[in-house]
């Protein structure tokens, strides 16, 4: 079954904000990853930060991590219109861990 | 490096066609394999993921099946298609050493 929810479900801003999008999720994890998906594509794997990290940076992305709130966060800095594409976050629970479980996600829309 | 192949591109099949969808994996072995279907607009759903040749696990009950006849391919098939399998196949695998998970490109398959 589905975990946790990401909000908003879309976003639409201008060239050069931040974009922040959230994620949620009900059972204990073993790390949280957050993808991209382009239109009609496969997802790309983005950043990845474990239980016991509460911040990564990687590039424009930076990612928190709130165990005691169960919640993620996604932060695109300076966001370009190629930004444009759908995200995701994606829980890997301690119990059952070969299971990827995804989030709905959150459209992204950059206006140039 | 690793790779990983899913065809075809797009599928339109009739109602009450079989369905077979093929995935394969190079450069690495004994791969976490999975399954989901992405609906229009919606989250990735698990389907069938596998942690070993001929290991299936399914996580939704439904018309569709799979399995893993080598180490590095899974196949998704159906006797019978129904119009709600239409949507959006993906194929993923992971390592058991590497937590992320690398996608194909994607099937979309249209039940008429």
């Amino acid at each position: 079954s589905q975990q946790g929810e990401e909000d908003p479900q879309a976003l639409s801003i201008q060239e050069g904000e931040n974009a922040t999008m959230n994620c949620s999720y009900k059972t204990s994890i073993n790390n949280l990853q957050w993808y991209r998906q382009n239109s009609g594509r496969g997802l790309v794997h983005l950043i990845l930060i474990r239980s016991n990290e509460r911040e990564k940076h990687s590039g424009r992305l930076r990612v928190t991590l709130d165990t005691s709130k169960k919640s993620s966060s996604l932060l695109i800095t300076a966001s370009r219109a190629a930004d444009t594409a759908s995200y995701f976050c994606a829980k890997r629970m301690n119990s059952g861990y070969s299971t990827l479980t995804f989030g709905k996600g959150t459209m992204l829309l950059v206006s140039p | 490096s690793q790779t990983i192949h899913q065809w075809p591109a797009t599928l339109v099949q009739p109602v009450g066609s079989p369905l077979s969808l093929e995935c394969t994996v190079e450069g690495t072995s004994n791969p976490n394999l999975y399954w989901y279907r992405q609906a229009a607009g919606r989250g990735l759903q698990l389907l069938f993921y596998s942690v070993g040749i001929g290991q299936i696990s399914s996580e939704v009950p439904q018309n569709l099946s799979a399995s893993r006849p080598q180490d590095r391919q899974f196949i998704l098939s159906s006797k019978k298609l129904l119009l709600s399998d239409s949507g959006f196949y993906l194929c993923a695998w992971a390592g058991s050493l590497v937590p992320e998970a690398f996608f194909g490109q994607g099937t979309r398959l249209t039940v008429v």
